[in-house]
């Protein structure tokens, strides 16, 4: 069975632009959430859908945005980049309740 | 609020060591708590989980993690470490709802020839 796809792998911007990155979830999963990741650090919450609906909000500014499609896969969008959205970007899908998160392999956004 | 602390950093370990990383955790509410590896340039692979019963959990390649609520811990534990244990690993914590997975700073561990 297919895992988490994430898209695209790499990614660079210039200050300012806006980003979208796609996540499809394994099959049978309909939560999707999303994490930032700096390099050393450890991931951090972003977004959590479920059924197209947001149940969960990390403490992000209103530049993150994010939603879910009827198959279940997501965007997440960041407008007006800053350097210090530089991050690996992951995304997990889960079957609802505190089960396992499986993660993609994440899109590493460079911002110049 | 929940909020996870991995007191070591790195942890540099000659193979066939055993080795311990160590995870505490603080939490209001009942929790569920996981470890999971990461290689360079990859995501994030579960390697073991606690989600209620025994409080030992055996995880992947060889992990195990034992459960101690009254030390808010969860030390992931391995007897003999192989080169191929060489990356970083996070502990995390949810909460019933798992809505937020949070995560640790994360434990590099070096395994030396």
């Amino acid at each position: 069975d297919a895992g988490v796809t994430q898209s695209p792998t790499h990614l660079i911007k210039t200050r300012g632009q806006h980003v979208t990155l796609r996540c499809s979830p394994i099959s049978g999963h309909k939560s999707v959430s999303w994490y930032q990741q700096v390099l050393g650090q450890g991931p951090q919450f972003i977004f959590q859908y479920y059924e197209k609906e947001e149940r969960g909000r990390g403490n992000f500014p209103d530049r993150f945005s994010a939603r879910q499609f009827p198959n279940y896969s997501s965007e997440l969008n960041v407008n007006a980049l800053l350097l210090g959205d530089s991050a690996l970007y992951l995304c997990a899908s889960s079957l609802i309740g505190p089960d396992t998160q499986y993660f993609g392999p994440g899109t590493r956004l460079t911002v110049l | 609020a929940q909020s996870v602390t991995q007191l070591d950093s790195q942890v540099p370990v000659f193979e066939e060591a055993p080795v311990e990383l160590r995870c505490n955790y603080s939490s209001s509410v009942s929790v569920y708590l996981f470890w999971y590896v990461q290689y360079p340039n990859q995501g994030l692979q579960l390697l073991l989980k606690y989600l209620s019963g025994s409080t030992l959990v055996k995880g992947i390649n060889g992990f195990e993690a034992e459960f101690n609520k009254s030390q808010t811990s969860f030390h992931l534990r391995k007897p003999s470490v192989h080169i191929s244990d060489t990356a970083e690993y996070f502990c995390a914590v949810t909460d019933n709802y798992g809505q937020n997975f949070v995560f640790g700073p994360g434990t590099r561990l070096s395994v030396l020839p």
